[in-house]
């Protein structure tokens, strides 16, 4: 089993580039998130998704956009990358109130 | 939202002595979550605790929730350089669904 797959591991951005970072699971898990980590701060929530069809907001959503585009995929837009967005993007998913499955992270960094 | 604050940040050891790190809630938790964290590496789930003083072992790791589950701990015996990384603890701020709001993290750093 993969788990959780993400992609691309690494990125480098200019600012006011846009990107997608493409996140899939083969779990047959509903809920799905995307967290952001830097350093001291630890993770954050951006946005999740409960069930395929509806995606909310987190702690920290301004500047990213999602699209939970079936129950596998879900995704995390930047229409135009900042420098404060430099991070690490974990996606996740998990199925009821149970322990997350992480996917190995991309390592973003915009100048 | 839901805020867990996580204590200590960091913590040297020698290899062979003991570990603790403590997770505290000004609200009552409905459960709550570890995970760990390798350098480099990505946040992976160890355990979750439910039940109100509840305790959990594996191996050399010893889960406890608080009676009044506001606290948590993780006690790790006679620490092994295998146990490097950062130690989350998580909690639900919501239903279930609404996403895990995790703390900042213990980092464990071993010396042999």
């Amino acid at each position: 089993n993969a788990g959780v797959t993400q992609t691309p591991k690494f990125q480098v951005l200019k600012t006011g580039q846009s990107m997608t970072l493409q996140c899939a699971q083969d779990m047959n898990h509903n809920s799905m998130y995307w967290y952001r980590q830097d350093p001291g701060m630890g993770l954050r929530l951006i946005y999740y998704s409960a069930s395929e069809g509806t995606t909310d907001k987190g702690e920290v959503p301004n500047g990213y956009n999602v699209s939970r585009l079936n129950k596998r995929e879900f995704s995390l837009r930047l229409e135009s990358a900042a420098p404060s967005q430099t991070s690490v993007y974990f996606c996740a998913s998990n199925s009821g109130n149970y322990g997350y499955t992480f996917g190995s992270g991309t390592r973003l960094t915009v100048v | 939202g839901q805020q867990v604050m996580q204590i200590p940040q960091y913590q040297h050891v020698q290899e062979g002595e003991d570990f603790t790190t403590y997770c505290n809630s000004s609200t009552t938790l409905s459960n709550i979550q570890w995970y760990k964290q390798r350098p480099g590496g990505h946040p992976v789930f160890l355990i979750q605790l439910v039940k109100s003083g509840e305790v959990k072992k594996q191996k050399r790791l010893t889960f406890q929730f608080g009676e009044a589950k506001k606290n948590s701990s993780l006690h790790i015996t006679a620490t092994q350089t295998t146990d490097v990384g950062t130690y989350f603890c998580a909690a639900y701020s919501g239903g279930g669904a609404d996403g895990l709001t995790f703390g900042k993290g213990t980092h464990l750093i071993i010396q042999p």
